[in-house]
């Protein structure tokens, strides 16, 4: 079955420490997303890729980092700049690159859930 | 800008009795609304879109909802709860602000009573 993987599920560091979420999708889709989840609030777009080799900030980008070498694969790099890293991420794809899912629906993994104390 | 308001971030319901999940948005032009839905634990799934065609748009689970541009709401509906409906249910508005934009809802929590 075609979908979205992220590794691990749970992810637990020490403050200070970089740390690297993976997102691996086998749906084909040119574009990529990552989200990110604090309780009692919506997603919010931290980076997206619409081809390889090339990404965007979104509206919380400070403290992390994206790369984007193979069409399968989005990593995130939670650095030590980010203030505030525990929350749950979640990772996306939509097949179309242009609308950035605002047509076509976008798909989710199944999220990883840092915990940073 | 686009914004997005869930009215209720919980509702409860009993099985078998209908369900309303309240979304009202705000936005320049015509927007494209969504309703995701997401399991504890998991990613968000698709559950209906309205892009511009009719203004009721039935989306999967037998839901369904209405696009109100005179009350700017864009409400989800059920006729009978399941108890597979528990989860949390999030309104989407997108729009073109130099680049497509979405704006999630802060989300809604439905229980879903024996």
């Amino acid at each position: 079955d075609g979908g979205i993987t992220q590794s691990p599920k749970y992810l637990f560091r020490k403050e200070g420490q970089n740390v690297t979420l993976s997102c691996e999708q086998n749906l084909n889709h040119d574009a990529m997303y990552w989200y990110r989840q604090d309780p009692g609030q919506g997603l919010r777009l931290i980076y997206y890729s619409q081809i390889v080799n090339d990404f965007q900030k979104g509206d919380i980008a400070e403290g992390y980092s994206v790369s984007r070498e193979k069409k399968e694969s989005f990593p995130l790099t939670v650095t030590s700049a980010q203030k505030n890293p525990t929350a749950f991420y979640l990772c996306a794809s939509s097949i179309t690159p242009s609308d950035l899912g605002g047509n076509s629906p976008l798909h989710f993994g199944n999220g990883t859930r840092l915990t940073v104390t | 800008a686009q914004s997005v308001t869930q009215l209720d971030s919980h509702v409860s319901v009993s099985e078998g009795t209908p369900v309303l999940l309240r979304c009202n948005y705000s936005s320049s032009y015509s927007p494209s609304l969504f309703w995701y839905v997401q399991h504890p634990n998991k990613g968000l799934q698709l559950l209906l879109k309205y892009t511009s065609a009719a203004t009721l748009v039935k989306g999967i689970n037998g839901f369904e909802a209405e696009f109100k541009k005179s009350e700017t709401s864009f409400h989800l509906t059920k006729p009978s709860a399941h108890m597979s409906d528990a989860a949390e249910y999030f309104c989407v508005v997108s729009e073109w602000e130099g680049r497509r934009a979405l704006t999630f809802g802060s989300g809604t929590r439905l229980q879903v009573q024996p």
